[in-house]
């Protein structure tokens, strides 16, 4: 079974640029999260999707941030424009669906660099 | 609201060492609790988790038992090896909303070098 892929692994950009991440997540799993991880620091939650509904989006910069998933699978989350503090790496997880715990599996995270 | 507390690293350890990370947490209802772990250069994996009190949470000869007495999670490891090196997060399940799946909150990680 494919693991959750994020693109691009690596990204700098000046302060004030846009940027986008893309989050393929595991096929048949509804549950999609986007974590943002500060150095030093744990994960913590922006947004959660449930197929291509937002439940949970409490966290996110709103001003800022955006994030979609267009027919339930893949997703991106965008900054426009960064600032400095947006330096972080960026989680997507995923998990199925149900109404109990389900592991949340984890991709590789984007790190962003903002100069 | 909702949050976890582990100990600071990094912890520097000799090659089959006795490991303990603290974990506590302050939570209002029953959490279940978790601990994760980052590979250099990989995603974080789930290594174990329980989910009521006392329960025993282990893999890979890691053990973490749920002590709602303490409201404490320490993660344990007999004889840790040089491939143990990582970061380990504990976490907790904020109780759904409906229609939600679990949110998780992490603590802030701790590094375990191993040394040969």
């Amino acid at each position: 079974e494919a693991g959750v892929a994020q693109s691009p692994r690596y990204k700098i950009i000046e302060k004030r640029q846009s940027v986008a991440f893309w989050c393929n997540p595991i096929s048949g799993h509804a549950t999609l999260y986007w974590y943002q991880q500060i150095l030093g620091q744990g994960p913590k939650l922006l947004i959660q999707f449930q197929n291509n509904g937002v439940v949970d989006d409490s966290q996110l910069p709103k001003d800022r941030f955006s994030a979609e998933r267009l027919k339930g699978v893949d997703s991106t989350l965008k900054i426009q424009p960064a600032k400095l503090e947006d330096s972080a790496v960026y989680l997507c997880a995923s998990s199925r669906e149900t109404n109990s715990y389900n592991e949340q599996f984890f991709g590789p995270g984007t790190r962003l660099t903002v100069l | 609201g909702n949050s976890v507390t582990q100990m600071e690293g990094p912890v520097t350890l000799s090659e089959e060492a006795f490991l303990t990370i603290n974990c506590t947490y302050t939570a209002t209802g029953y959490p279940s609790l978790f601990w994760y772990v980052q590979y250099p250069g990989e995603g974080l994996q789930l290594l174990l988790k329980a989910t009521k009190a006392d329960d025993k949470g282990s893999n890979k000869g890691f053990e973490a038992t749920y002590r709602k007495e303490t409201t404490s999670f320490h993660l344990e490891k007999g004889s840790v090896q040089v491939s143990d090196s990582a970061v380990y997060f504990c976490a907790l399940s904020d109780p759904p909303r409906q229609d939600s799946s679990y949110k998780l909150i992490f603590g802030s990680g701790t590094r375990l070098l191993v040394r040969p």
